[in-house]
């Protein structure tokens, strides 16, 4: 199947510091991409739904000036986390879809873990 | 409110059983219901799709029902093994290709 990789796999950063994590589709084009942030034991919840060469549309309560994603390529969409704070600690998860009808599957990457101290 | 509950948080059975996962929902009409395996610290991996007009679908082991009327699907997999350990989401999928997940059960297959 198709591969997304993400990276950093984990990050530790002090609060106030920004972070990038960029998610690469490796064997195909997505047209969309999708991140989103998983708590422990808890559902993945959507943070926003980016499409190369368009601003990312974000989901109620997420805060855009916050979480800056942006999607210059077809391969590679980057959500960075700006003046980091300790409740910005969580799994962050980005997914890749290759067409644009909705049935075609996501392939998710492996998750970044960041803790913010 | 849109709602999707996964039947229980855990679920632990004997090894060569039959694993049987429940995803019900409210106030949404998906077109499309998938089912993934998340394990500890990683991304979830598709299993399977099925669309709102499908009723069953089959994937060696794994199959999954679709039952637009009582809003459910089922999740089976035959023979379970302790490899197939993990936790399991249900997503509701719109036309618009937008994704709802359930929070998942843990199955645990015992040897």
């Amino acid at each position: 199947g198709a591969v997304v990789s993400q990276h950093p796999s984990r990050v530790i950063c002090k609060s106030g510091t920004s972070v990038k994590i960029e998610c690469r589709s490796l064997d195909f084009q997505a047209t969309t991409m999708f991140w989103y942030r998983q708590f422990p034991k808890q559902s993945l919840m959507l943070m926003a739904t980016s499409n190369e060469g368009s601003k990312a549309t974000y989901e109620q309560g997420v805060e855009k000036d916050k979480f800056l994603i942006n999607h210059a390529s077809l391969t590679l969409s980057t959500l960075t986390v700006t003046s980091a704070h300790p409740e910005d600690s969580s799994f962050y998860i980005c997914s890749a879809r290759e067409g644009t009808s909705g049935e075609e599957t996501q392939y998710f990457g492996p998750g970044t873990r960041l803790l913010v101290l | 409110s849109q709602k999707i509950e996964q039947n229980s948080e855990a679920l632990n059975i004997q090894e060569g059983k039959t694993a049987t996962l429940t995803c019900n929902y409210t106030n949404y009409s998906p077109a499309y219901l998938q089912w993934y395996r998340q394990d500890p610290g990683r991304g979830p991996v598709f299993l399977l799709l099925i669309r709102e007009n499908e009723k069953e679908k089959r994937k060696e082991r794994l199959k999954v029902t679709f039952d637009t009327t009582l809003k459910q699907s089922l999740f089976h997999i035959t023979a379970s093994q302790p490899a197939d350990s993990a936790t399991y989401l249900c997503a509701l999928q719109t036309n618009a290709g937008k994704s709802t997940f359930g929070d998942g059960t843990t199955l645990t297959v015992k040897p």
